[in-house]
């Protein structure tokens, strides 16, 4: 079965902090995809990246920086200099070869409050 | 930038009631999906749909779920019969590649509110 922990249920920050939001999977899919999505307060889901797992380059895009460690399954995320645009829900997510990557599991998600 | 639409963007229905979810994929993409989102829920997987057909199916999408792809832009979620569970977001999405292993492109969500 393929889970996804993020143990964080909401996290409040002062604006240029940095923040880091954890996130846990299991799957015993040897090949499978990571993503990170956010979800502001009007509702809709913006995804923010793609990670397969063959690929443990941790990656940065800007602000962003996302942390993948299999030996530990992880792949956290980090804001630097959080902004408050940046306040919204934050979801991990998985899709694995033992459903053909039908399907994303998503974790509970972790709400980010950015105040000024 | 091509993007998923969905229309309504709020839908109320009485209990029992038939209701008709409608999603328009991006244009050149083979895969589509729909999750829910019970209100202050993770996101769930429903249904994936290829070449005219289900491919995957969630335990949540029972018989009252169903999909269709009645021409070639819209894609479907009918509940039929509705019930005060099924009050929640309702997000379509579409990839263009091998399900998962590409970006799904999410929509804006329909809300759908089960009185």
């Amino acid at each position: 079965a393929q889970k996804v922990t993020q143990a964080q249920t909401e996290i409040s920050v002062v604006e240029k902090e940095d923040v880091t939001l954890d996130c846990v999977y299991e799957t015993r899919d040897t090949t499978y995809y990571l993503f990170w999505y956010k979800q502001p307060p009007s509702g809709e889901l913006v995804f923010l990246i793609r990670r397969n797992s063959f690929d443990e380059q941790n990656e940065i895009s800007g602000r962003y920086s996302w942390n993948f460690q299999k030996s530990t399954s992880s792949f956290n995320f980090t804001i630097t200099a959080s902004q408050v645009v940046d306040s919204a829900v934050y979801f991990c997510a998985l899709s694995g070869m033992n459903t053909g990557f039908q399907k994303l599991v998503f974790g509970t998600g972790t709400r980010l409050l950015v105040s000024p | 930038e091509p993007e998923v639409t969905q229309t309504p963007s709020h839908q109320v229905t009485q209990m029992g009631q038939e209701v008709i979810l409608r999603c328009v994929p991006i244009s050149n993409h083979l895969y589509f999906y729909w999750y829910r989102q019970i209100l202050g829920q993770k996101v769930e997987f429903l249904v994936s749909f290829y070449n005219n057909e289900i491919s995957e199916k969630s335990e949540i999408f029972d018989d009252q779920f169903s999909v269709e792809r009645p021409d070639g832009s819209n894609f479907t979620l009918k509940i039929r019969s509705t019930k005060l569970e099924d009050s929640a977001m309702y997000f379509c999405a579409s990839s263009d590649a091998l399900a998962g292993a590409d970006e799904q492109f999410f929509g804006p969500g329909t809300r759908l509110t089960v009185l």
